[in-house]
This record gives structure tokens, sequence and C-alpha cells, in this order.
């Protein structure tokens, strides 16, 4: 199976500061490739799906970028709400795999 | 609105059996599939499988085959996921999550899961 592997493992930032997190495919998933936001006590929130497409509702401030095994989400300008652990998700292949995801963190 | 509702947080002894259901409102039920994903105290997500109610089509986590079952009730739009032969290692949180995208036939590939239930708390100890 498809192993992701996501860094850094936590991220300290201040709000308003650039937000750059990692994902890295252990084989080439095209740009098949999710990324979710989940919130203490709350289920996973899909925020990029296609490596680049934001869902539906997700503001502006998120991106997704990358291709083949190297993929990034880029949270431009941090509001307080965007400190959660995100997780990194494959669709290229069976069975889906999840990263172990990574913390953000207010510093 | 488009939402999926599961069934309340469990607990169970170990060689028990569970039974979480998923009901689904606001979209057609058979056009989506969905996902059973857990993830255990202070961990990752861990996909379990798939079940396309369109079919009956499933898929399991190697991990997972022969322990679990996967079904659908279309008269409900309910997905239902039983655990069978409980361990305190599968305590955990239990979601079930629709595919992004309408179901295809023969799925070649997986999808992103955007439409997710408030999760299962499942507690087995002894």
């Amino acid at each position: 199976e498809i192993v992701l592997t996501q860094s850094p493992a936590t991220l300290s930032l201040s709000p308003g500061g650039r937000g750059t997190l990692s994902c890295r495919a252990s084989q080439s998933v095209s740009t098949s490739l999710a990324w979710y936001q989940q919130k203490p006590g709350q289920a996973p929130r899909l925020l990029i799906y296609d490596a680049s497409n934001r869902a539906t509702g997700i503001p502006a401030r998120f991106s997704g970028s990358g291709s083949g095994t190297d993929f990034t989400l880029t949270i431009s300008s941090l509001e307080p709400e965007d400190f959660a652990v995100y997780f990194c998700q494959q669709c290229s292949d069976w069975p889906p795999t999840f990263g172990q995801g990574t913390r953000l963190e207010i510093k | 609105q488009v939402q999926l509702v599961q069934s309340g947080a469990e607990v169970k002894k170990p060689g028990a059996s569970l039974k979480v259901s998923c009901k689904a409102s606001g979209y057609m039920f058979p056009t989506y599939a969905i996902n059973w994903v857990r993830q255990a105290p202070g961990q990752g997500l861990e996909w379990m499988g798939w079940i396309s109610d369109y079919n009956g089509n499933t898929k399991y986590a190697q991990k997972f085959q022969g322990r679990v079952t996967m079904t659908t009730d279309t008269s409900t739009s309910t997905a239902y996921m039983e655990v069978r032969s409980l361990r305190p290692d599968d305590t955990a949180v239990y979601y079930c999550a629709r595919d992004l995208g309408k179901i295809v036939v023969v799925p070649t590939a997986p999808q992103s899961m955007d439409v997710w239930g408030q999760g299962t708390t499942v507690t087995v100890s002894s």
C-alpha cells in the first residue's frame, strides 16, 4: 500500500502567518491527493481534492499543490480557527491511505 | 442539507460484536458510496472499507477482512458496519464518510470523502 509521510509533525505559527504543510507519497499518486482538517472532537473536513481543488465552502486562503510524490498545503494567512490537525489522503490506489497528520499550533 | 448521522456510543467487552449505523439524508443514497474510517485515541485516520449501495460492492482493508462486514439498507438510506471479535485495540471513534463523486460501476480508484458522520465512540474493555 502507498505510504504517506507528512512533515513537520508539529508546526508552530502565529495568526496572520503563512503555513506550509508537506505530504510525501512512497510512490507516484499523480494528482490523486486530498487534504483534510480536523479539530478536537470533530470529524475531518475535506479541504482540497485532486491536489489543488478547493472543496465546497473552503476559503481561498487554503491552497494545494504538487503532483507525483510531493504535495503541499498552504494556508496563506492563518486565522485563529485554522489551528488544527491536517491529514493528507491518497486516492490513487486501493486501499486509500492517510498521512499521520501535522498539528498546526499557535506560537 | 446533506448529512450522515451515526448511531450512539458503545461500550463492549472483548470478543463481542458491534454494529454501527450511518443514516444518510439530503441526497440520493444509492448514487454515492460510503467509506468507514476509524481513529484510535490520539492517533491518525485508518480506512476500514467501502460499500456501494448501488450494486452492493464492497472493498475492505486487508487487516479487517473476515472480521468486518459492511451492508446497506436502501429503504432507509442507512449504511451499517459490523465488527466481530472485538479487541481492546478496536477502541476508537468510527466514522462513515461519503465519496466525493458519484458511484461508478467499476471503481478503479478510491475517492476523497466530502461528507462525514459525527463519529461513534466505541470502547472495548473488560
